[in-house]
């Protein structure tokens, strides 16, 4: 069966500083990949989607970047955090092709002071 | 702004009855999928309609699609108290290469009391 990984599960860091979260998808390949952040008491907003190695696209500008240096990892940077930054980030995976369910990870509550 | 809007933005209801909580869109897509959200967790998919289905049943959940009206409803029957979550509904657009992209609506609390 197919599980999704994302750590740190919380994190607090000051502003300014730099940014790595990591999402690992298990029992699948080549998977399409997903970075969302959610506000507090808000939506999805879609931050990056990746259809394969190397390949990501982002949906809205901002202060982050993505890579997806193996076929099953899908990491979330930034250089210097901002305040703005803080807030909850979802990894999802989906079967490449689109038109399909996509699988939550369990998410990583950023706090940036 | 977001594709999908549901409706009502919180609802409150005694276990055992039903909930109902409704999505609006605003452009053609090729399906319309919900998730549910406890509190500080990821999303987990509930059921996915496809724009050519008009009704699709998994358990005690009922969704229905109207593509005429850019709507569609989510019917939880007997509600319990581990119901109680956020909801989302969730569009693919249709139309070009969208990889699976889905656009989320702000999602509606739904607490069920015991």
């Amino acid at each position: 069966s197919q599980t999704i990984h994302q750590w740190p599960a919380t994190l607090v860091q000051p502003v300014g500083s730099p940014l790595s979260l990591e999402c690992t998808v298990e029992g699948t390949s080549n998977p399409n990949l997903y970075w969302y952040r959610q506000a507090a008491g808000r939506g999805l907003q879609l931050l990056f989607y990746s259809i394969g190695i190397d390949q990501i696209s982002s949906e809205v500008p901002q202060n982050l970047s993505a890579s997806r240096p193996q076929d099953r990892q899908f990491i979330l940077s930034s250089k210097k955090l901002l305040l703005s930054d803080s807030g909850f980030y979802l990894c999802a995976w989906s079967h490449g092709g689109g038109s399909d369910t996509q699988y939550f990870g369990p998410g990583t509550r950023l706090t940036v002071l | 702004s977001q594709q999908g809007e549901e409706d009502p933005q919180a609802l409150s209801i005694q276990e055992g009855e039903n909930a109902t909580m409704n999505c609006s869109y605003k452009t053609s897509i090729n399906n319309l999928q919900w998730y549910r959200q406890n509190s500080g967790r990821g999303l987990v998919h509930l059921i996915l309609i496809r724009s050519n289905e008009r009704e699709k049943h998994s358990g005690r959940l009922r969704v229905t699609l109207d593509t005429s009206k850019k709507s569609s409803s989510l019917l939880i029957t007997a509600s319990r108290a581990a119901d109680t979550a956020s909801y989302f509904c969730a569009t693919e657009n249709a139309g070009g290469t969208s990889y699976g992209k889905l656009t989320f609506g702000q999602g509606t609390i739904l607490t069920v009391h015991p």
